[in-house]
């Protein structure tokens, strides 16, 4: 099983559609969440850290479940400009031995069309 | 700020020759960490270091993959001799530190093509 899962898409979805990703980690420990976007031939760049209580930065929404070991993004009213891969990413963090280690997802790839 | 830079951004080689690739990471930041990202698939951390130490290299290949950070500040990752396999782009990331608090800054990367 790969420790983190997601389904690579790609999903084609008109502009100003609500898109959900969803995404699956293997090791309870984990201790950190995070979505990365990474545009074509581009680095990845952090969206925005997941929490349990769920957070939300404008348009963009994260939410973690520890029992499911489930983490998920919603992007409301999408853009034309939200075009990119969607990376879920999980970090052990320093008590298990992980040191600041990032385990990225397959990345989910999302096209907004007019 | 300047962000992490590396070179050269483009490489290609033919299998079983020497290539060698360089990070600068952002001023006063401590950690660093090398990632081979194949086509179609997310980074994966091959080695870290904290100054001039090495934290995990656990998925580093070893009998052909190397990396210094001597000084505490430049890194360089080297691959001898290349597979096809080794086809990927290579991206150099900075922290402040190791906490999982410190954001990742990653360079641009460097596309490795072995022929």
């Amino acid at each position: 099983r790969k420790e983190v899962e997601q389904d690579p898409g790609p999903f084609n979805v008109p502009e100003g559609a609500t898109v959900a990703f969803n995404c699956t980690y293997s090791n309870s420990a984990s201790q950190s969440f995070f979505w990365y976007r990474q545009d074509c031939r581009k680095e990845p760049k952090l969206l925005m850290s997941v929490y349990s209580s769920g957070n939300e930065d404008g348009r963009f929404t994260a939410q973690l479940n520890r029992a499911s070991q489930y983490i998920s993004l919603l992007i409301r009213d999408s853009k034309l400009s939200d075009s990119a891969t969607y990376l879920c990413v999980v970090n052990l963090g320093l008590g298990a031995g992980g040191g600041n280690k990032l385990t990225f997802g397959t990345g989910t790839q999302l096209k907004v069309e007019l | 700020e300047a962000g992490v830079a590396q070179s050269p951004r483009y490489k290609i080689i033919e299998k079983r020759q020497s290539v060698a690739f360089w990070c600068n990471p952002i001023s006063g930041h401590a950690t660093l960490y090398w990632y081979q990202q194949i086509l179609g698939q997310g980074p994966k951390l091959l080695i870290q270091f904290q100054n001039n130490g090495v934290v995990d290299d656990s998925q580093l290949p070893k009998d052909r993959f190397s990396a210094e950070r001597l000084k505490g500040v430049d890194s360089t990752l080297k691959i001898q001799p290349a597979k096809l396999e080794d086809s990927a782009v290579y991206l150099c990331a900075s922290s402040f530190g190791l906490a999982v608090l410190y954001e990742q800054y990653f360079g641009p990367g460097t596309r490795l093509t072995v022929t």
